[in-house]
């Protein structure tokens, strides 16, 4: 398609599992980024990667987050031994780099996670 | 770290309203983005403003970045019932990352 795709849409895990969340940017874009969305807030920066190199990492909550993405396209977002605060929206973003306007980016639908 | 602080938190119009929202930063922006989310989608992008004073059309939608740089406003004219959702301000607080407002949810009644 010609969107940011995100799978699963949904998901639920019980606290202390492992979750892996994909996501796939627009073909060609070299910039991707992650947010967070709890409920009725806006989207917070996770991690953002250039190609397949991870440039910044200031917005991961913890060390339980983890993020890949290497070969430059598809990426991973993974949460290790979930808790109930890990619950969200997970949005992945793309764009195609230009220098001021790199953060122009298009959104996915993203995974809603229940722990439960 | 920096804030955005956006009103009305929520607001109901009348199809056929026009309708203004205003977003504020404690620090300054020298981009200001607007979204717009339906339930259980992402973020689409509506309007970018790259200078200070810049207005900007997209459709009924007209955005102004503010002179001080720290504010920008999001009017919608005529509003009909698909301009129901959630509308977010963001500025980039760095090359690679957004900051959002905490969002103004309209409503708009037939």
């Amino acid at each position: 398609g010609a969107g940011v795709s995100q799978s699963p849409r949904y998901k639920v895990a019980k606290r202390g599992q492992d979750v892996a969340l994909r996501c796939d940017p627009i073909s060609g874009h070299v910039s991707l980024f992650w947010y967070q969305q709890a409920l009725g807030q806006g989207p917070e920066f996770l991690t953002y990667f250039q190609n397949e190199a991870q440039l910044d990492k200031s917005g991961l909550p913890s060390d339980r987050f983890f993020a890949e993405r290497p070969e430059g396209s598809v990426s991973t977002l993974k949460i290790q031994r979930t808790q109930q605060e890990d619950s969200a929206v997970y949005l992945c973003a793309s764009s195609s780099f230009r220098r001021s306007r790199n953060t122009e980016a298009f959104f996915g639908q993203g995974t809603r996670l229940t722990v439960v | 770290g920096q804030q955005l602080n956006q009103s009305p938190q929520s607001m109901f119009i009348q199809e056929g309203e026009d309708v203004s929202m205003n977003c504020t930063s404690s620090s300054i922006f020298n981009t200001w983005l607007w979204y717009k989310q339906d339930p259980g989608e992402g973020p689409v992008l509506l309007i970018a403003l790259y200078k200070a004073g810049e207005l900007t059309s997209n459709g009924r939608l007209t955005a102004q970045f503010g002179i001080t740089r720290k504010d920008s406003f999001l009017n919608i004219s005529a509003s009909i019932p698909s301009d129901v959702g959630i509308y977010f301000c963001a500025g980039p607080g760095t090359a690679s990352k957004l900051t959002f407002g905490t969002g103004t949810r309209l409503q708009v009644t037939l």
